[in-house]
Protein backbone atom coordinates (compact mmCIF):
# COMPACT_ATOMS: atom_id res chain seq x y z
CA UNK A 1 0.00 0.00 0.00
CA UNK A 2 1.06 3.71 -0.34
CA UNK A 3 3.68 4.57 2.41
CA UNK A 4 4.00 8.11 3.76
CA UNK A 5 7.30 8.33 5.38
CA UNK A 6 7.65 11.12 8.19
CA UNK A 7 11.28 12.61 9.49
CA UNK A 8 12.44 12.14 12.51
CA UNK A 9 11.19 9.42 13.69
CA UNK A 10 12.02 11.05 16.86
CA UNK A 11 13.25 14.44 18.40
CA UNK A 12 14.35 15.85 22.07
CA UNK A 13 14.06 19.09 21.86
CA UNK A 14 14.45 22.34 24.69
CA UNK A 15 11.13 23.78 25.50
CA UNK A 16 11.32 27.03 23.49
CA UNK A 17 13.03 25.79 20.53
CA UNK A 18 11.22 25.52 17.25
CA UNK A 19 10.29 22.27 16.04
CA UNK A 20 10.61 21.00 12.11
CA UNK A 21 8.86 17.48 10.82
CA UNK A 22 8.38 16.50 7.11
CA UNK A 23 6.26 13.82 5.69
CA UNK A 24 7.27 12.36 1.72
CA UNK A 25 5.07 10.26 -0.28
CA UNK A 26 6.02 8.91 -3.58
CA UNK A 27 3.20 9.53 -4.83
CA UNK A 28 0.84 13.02 -5.52
CA UNK A 29 -1.66 13.49 -2.58
CA UNK A 30 -4.64 16.01 -3.00
CA UNK A 31 -4.99 16.75 0.69
CA UNK A 32 -2.50 16.87 3.57
CA UNK A 33 -3.69 16.35 7.03
CA UNK A 34 -1.53 17.04 10.18
CA UNK A 35 -2.80 14.59 13.00
CA UNK A 36 -1.17 14.71 17.26
CA UNK A 37 -1.89 11.83 19.11
CA UNK A 38 -1.64 11.96 23.01
CA UNK A 39 -0.73 8.67 24.89
CA UNK A 40 -4.02 6.63 25.61
CA UNK A 41 -5.78 9.28 22.57
CA UNK A 42 -7.43 9.21 19.41
CA UNK A 43 -5.17 11.30 17.31
CA UNK A 44 -6.55 14.91 17.13
CA UNK A 45 -6.64 16.97 13.63
CA UNK A 46 -3.90 19.99 14.14
CA UNK A 47 -4.29 21.34 10.13
CA UNK A 48 -5.68 20.50 6.85
CA UNK A 49 -4.16 21.29 3.74
CA UNK A 50 -5.59 21.08 0.56
CA UNK A 51 -3.90 23.01 -2.22
CA UNK A 52 -0.47 22.82 -3.43
CA UNK A 53 1.69 25.34 -1.99
CA UNK A 54 -0.87 26.07 1.07
CA UNK A 55 0.34 27.46 4.02
CA UNK A 56 -2.06 27.64 7.25
CA UNK A 57 -1.05 28.18 10.81
CA UNK A 58 -2.75 27.20 13.73
CA UNK A 59 -1.52 28.83 16.92
CA UNK A 60 2.20 28.26 17.08
CA UNK A 61 2.06 25.21 14.57
CA UNK A 62 2.64 26.04 10.66
CA UNK A 63 2.08 23.64 7.69
CA UNK A 64 2.56 23.74 4.23
CA UNK A 65 1.90 21.72 1.47
CA UNK A 66 4.65 21.47 -1.11
CA UNK A 67 4.30 22.32 -4.50
CA UNK A 68 5.12 19.00 -6.12
CA UNK A 69 1.98 17.48 -3.97
CA UNK A 70 4.19 14.57 -2.52
CA UNK A 71 5.43 16.05 0.74
CA UNK A 72 4.38 18.38 3.43
CA UNK A 73 5.60 19.93 6.57
CA UNK A 74 4.60 21.34 9.82
CA UNK A 75 6.60 23.39 12.06
CA UNK A 76 6.08 24.13 16.09
CA UNK A 77 7.02 27.36 17.22
CA UNK A 78 8.38 27.89 20.99
CA UNK A 79 7.87 24.53 22.29
CA UNK A 80 5.84 23.64 25.28
CA UNK A 81 6.13 20.35 27.50
CA UNK A 82 2.38 19.92 26.02
CA UNK A 83 3.59 19.95 22.80
CA UNK A 84 4.97 16.33 23.67
CA UNK A 85 3.72 13.51 21.76
CA UNK A 86 3.66 11.80 18.41
CA UNK A 87 2.87 13.67 15.51
CA UNK A 88 1.20 11.86 12.30
CA UNK A 89 0.72 12.92 8.54
CA UNK A 90 -2.04 11.74 6.33
CA UNK A 91 -4.12 11.84 3.72
CA UNK A 92 -6.57 10.22 1.30
CA UNK A 93 -5.08 7.86 -1.27
CA UNK A 94 -7.13 6.08 -3.86
CA UNK A 95 -10.14 3.86 -2.06
CA UNK A 96 -8.64 4.59 1.63
CA UNK A 97 -9.62 7.40 3.98
CA UNK A 98 -6.87 8.07 5.53
CA UNK A 99 -3.42 7.02 4.66
CA UNK A 100 -0.92 7.32 7.85
CA UNK A 101 2.31 8.36 8.41
CA UNK A 102 4.80 6.26 11.03
CA UNK A 103 4.52 9.41 12.91
CA UNK A 104 7.59 11.60 14.61
CA UNK A 105 7.28 11.25 18.40
CA UNK A 106 8.31 14.51 20.03
CA UNK A 107 9.76 14.69 23.36
CA UNK A 108 10.53 18.56 25.12
CA UNK A 109 12.53 18.92 27.90
CA UNK A 110 11.84 21.75 30.34
CA UNK B 1 -21.26 18.11 20.86
CA UNK B 2 -20.26 14.96 22.08
CA UNK B 3 -16.93 12.98 20.08
CA UNK B 4 -16.52 9.94 18.96
CA UNK B 5 -17.27 7.68 21.75
CA UNK B 6 -15.40 4.00 21.38
CA UNK B 7 -16.39 0.77 24.12
CA UNK B 8 -14.58 -0.92 25.66
CA UNK B 9 -12.05 1.29 26.27
CA UNK B 10 -9.41 -1.72 27.36
CA UNK B 11 -10.09 -5.42 27.22
CA UNK B 12 -7.92 -8.68 27.20
CA UNK B 13 -8.83 -11.73 25.03
CA UNK B 14 -7.56 -15.15 24.36
CA UNK B 15 -6.59 -16.54 21.72
CA UNK B 16 -9.24 -18.47 19.27
CA UNK B 17 -12.01 -16.29 21.08
CA UNK B 18 -13.75 -13.54 18.84
CA UNK B 19 -14.59 -9.65 19.99
CA UNK B 20 -16.70 -7.04 19.40
CA UNK B 21 -15.51 -3.44 19.31
CA UNK B 22 -18.28 -0.78 19.48
CA UNK B 23 -18.15 2.97 17.95
CA UNK B 24 -20.77 6.00 18.11
CA UNK B 25 -20.09 8.87 15.73
CA UNK B 26 -20.53 12.27 16.09
CA UNK B 27 -24.09 13.15 15.96
CA UNK B 28 -25.07 13.55 12.33
CA UNK B 29 -22.02 12.09 11.12
CA UNK B 30 -22.75 9.32 8.73
CA UNK B 31 -19.16 8.35 7.49
CA UNK B 32 -17.52 5.80 10.11
CA UNK B 33 -13.90 3.82 9.31
CA UNK B 34 -11.91 2.31 11.61
CA UNK B 35 -8.15 1.51 11.61
CA UNK B 36 -5.94 -0.25 13.47
CA UNK B 37 -2.81 0.42 15.59
CA UNK B 38 0.24 -1.31 16.09
CA UNK B 39 4.12 -0.18 17.32
CA UNK B 40 5.30 -1.78 14.37
CA UNK B 41 3.13 -1.20 11.48
CA UNK B 42 1.09 2.29 12.99
CA UNK B 43 -2.09 3.37 11.82
CA UNK B 44 -3.84 0.76 9.04
CA UNK B 45 -7.21 1.63 7.42
CA UNK B 46 -9.66 -1.45 8.09
CA UNK B 47 -12.95 -0.23 6.74
CA UNK B 48 -15.11 2.15 5.83
CA UNK B 49 -18.65 2.46 5.93
CA UNK B 50 -21.26 5.14 5.12
CA UNK B 51 -25.49 4.97 5.12
CA UNK B 52 -25.08 1.19 6.58
CA UNK B 53 -22.96 0.27 3.19
CA UNK B 54 -19.42 -0.73 3.27
CA UNK B 55 -17.65 1.49 1.24
CA UNK B 56 -14.08 0.64 1.53
CA UNK B 57 -12.02 -1.92 2.94
CA UNK B 58 -8.17 -2.64 3.83
CA UNK B 59 -5.86 -5.49 3.24
CA UNK B 60 -7.09 -7.46 6.50
CA UNK B 61 -8.35 -10.79 6.89
CA UNK B 62 -11.54 -11.80 6.49
CA UNK B 63 -11.72 -12.61 10.22
CA UNK B 64 -12.07 -8.70 10.61
CA UNK B 65 -15.59 -7.28 9.99
CA UNK B 66 -17.77 -4.61 10.78
CA UNK B 67 -21.17 -2.97 10.28
CA UNK B 68 -23.42 0.19 10.80
CA UNK B 69 -26.73 0.55 11.73
CA UNK B 70 -29.20 3.00 10.78
CA UNK B 71 -28.69 5.60 13.44
CA UNK B 72 -24.76 5.44 12.05
CA UNK B 73 -23.71 3.61 15.28
CA UNK B 74 -20.92 0.77 14.13
CA UNK B 75 -19.64 -2.54 15.20
CA UNK B 76 -16.57 -4.13 14.47
CA UNK B 77 -16.08 -7.92 15.29
CA UNK B 78 -12.84 -10.17 15.00
CA UNK B 79 -13.00 -13.50 15.11
CA UNK B 80 -10.57 -16.35 16.03
CA UNK B 81 -8.42 -13.56 18.16
CA UNK B 82 -4.73 -13.82 17.07
CA UNK B 83 -1.57 -12.78 19.21
CA UNK B 84 -1.03 -10.39 16.60
CA UNK B 85 -4.20 -8.35 16.79
CA UNK B 86 -3.29 -7.09 19.76
CA UNK B 87 -3.40 -3.36 19.08
CA UNK B 88 -5.47 0.12 19.57
CA UNK B 89 -8.22 0.18 16.77
CA UNK B 90 -9.44 3.53 16.56
CA UNK B 91 -12.91 4.41 15.35
CA UNK B 92 -13.32 7.63 12.95
CA UNK B 93 -16.71 9.61 12.22
CA UNK B 94 -17.13 12.24 9.45
CA UNK B 95 -19.97 13.97 7.83
CA UNK B 96 -19.87 12.61 4.37
CA UNK B 97 -17.36 10.32 2.86
CA UNK B 98 -15.75 12.47 0.78
CA UNK B 99 -12.41 11.76 2.60
CA UNK B 100 -10.25 15.36 3.13
CA UNK B 101 -12.37 17.71 1.33
CA UNK B 102 -13.14 21.05 2.64
CA UNK B 103 -14.98 21.25 5.85
CA UNK B 104 -15.29 16.91 6.03
CA UNK B 105 -13.35 16.75 9.09
CA UNK B 106 -12.31 13.59 10.48
CA UNK B 107 -12.65 12.92 13.94
CA UNK B 108 -11.25 9.88 15.99
CA UNK B 109 -12.34 8.58 19.12
CA UNK B 110 -9.88 7.79 22.13
CA UNK B 111 -9.80 3.72 20.82
CA UNK B 112 -10.56 0.31 22.53
CA UNK B 113 -7.48 -1.16 23.66
CA UNK B 114 -7.24 -4.86 22.78
CA UNK B 115 -4.71 -6.98 24.08
CA UNK B 116 -4.83 -11.14 23.40
CA UNK B 117 -3.46 -13.23 25.31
Amino acid sequence: GQQLNQSPQSMFIQEGEDVSMNCTSSSIFNTWLWYKQDPGEGPVLLIALYKAGELTSNGRLTAQFGITRKDSFLNISASIPSDVGIYFCAGPFGNTPLVFGKGTRLSVIA
Amino acid sequence: KAGVTQTPRYLIKTRGQQVTLSCSPISGHRSVSWYQQTPGQGLQFLFEYFSETQRNKGNFPGRFSGRQFSNSRSEMNVSTLELGDSALYLCASSLSGRTGSYGNTIYFGEGSWLTVV
